[in-house]
């Protein structure tokens, strides 16, 4: 169980395009996802936190109109990245939960974006 | 943010070698959990530890939050190429899920 589905797990757009990545959570409801950026061999950096029905919190230094996150469901997040550019190129990984406390997250497998 | 600070950042073994990964902070939390990532996935968690001093053994990996829940440690035993991966801690603070700087680790055969 705790199936979290993340869509594509590839894209390459050219620069000053729009790209649009898709978190469910397959078989529960998620009340909070979360949205990472990853660079090779390096943690995860927290880019926003997004529950169902609200608007996303977003972490310092992240630019909310260029990656825009709606949640308008409790098992669909999305996360567009607007007018892209080469620096976008990275790894981002969506997770959910199903409550708060010690419930541990779930994550998608990831989306490599290639921006050119 | 990253709250906790990870060491070593990599670590290349033999198979059949121990290690054991550090993962420190200022600040005092409520629990902490362990993540092991592989290339091209989301990470998996592997423990949870909430009690000062706790010891926690999964198989060959012991984990241990520190006395004063400021630190944890991961202890791999005869580490096996399996193991390779990108281990994350991270700490219990609300709502928002930040993890630590990272440890990668690469077992080789």
């Amino acid at each position: 169980g705790a199936v979290v589905s993340q869509h594509p797990s590839w894209v390459i757009c050219k620069s000053g395009t729009s790209v649009k990545i898709e978190c469910r959570s397959l078989d529960f409801q998620a009340t909070t996802m979360f949205w990472y950026r990853q660079f090779p061999k390096q943690s995860l950096m927290l880019m926003a936190t997004s529950n169902e029905g609200s608007k996303a919190t977003y972490e310092q230094g992240v630019e909310k109109d260029k990656f825009l996150i709606n949640h308008a469901s409790l098992t669909l997040s999305t996360l567009t990245v607007t007018s892209a550019h080469p620096e976008d190129s990275s790894f981002y990984i969506c997770s959910a939960r199903t409550g708060t406390g010690l419930s541990p997250l779930h994550f998608g497998n990831g989306t490599r974006l290639t921006v050119t | 943010t990253q709250l906790l600070e990870q060491s070593p950042q990599f670590l290349s073994i033999q198979e059949g070698e121990n290690l054991t990964v550090y993962c420190n902070s200022s600040s005092v939390f409520s629990s902490l959990q362990w993540y092991r990532q592989e290339p091209g996935e989301g990470p998996v968690l592997l423990v949870t530890v909430v009690t000062g001093g706790e010891v926690k053994k999964l198989k060959r990996l012991t984990f241990q939050f520190g006395d004063a829940r400021k630190d944890s440690s991961l202890h791999i035993t005869a580490a096996q190429p399996g193991d390779t991966g990108l281990y994350l801690c991270a700490p219990h603070t609300g709502n928002q899920f930040y993890f630590g700087t990272g440890t990668s680790l690469t077992v080789i055969p």
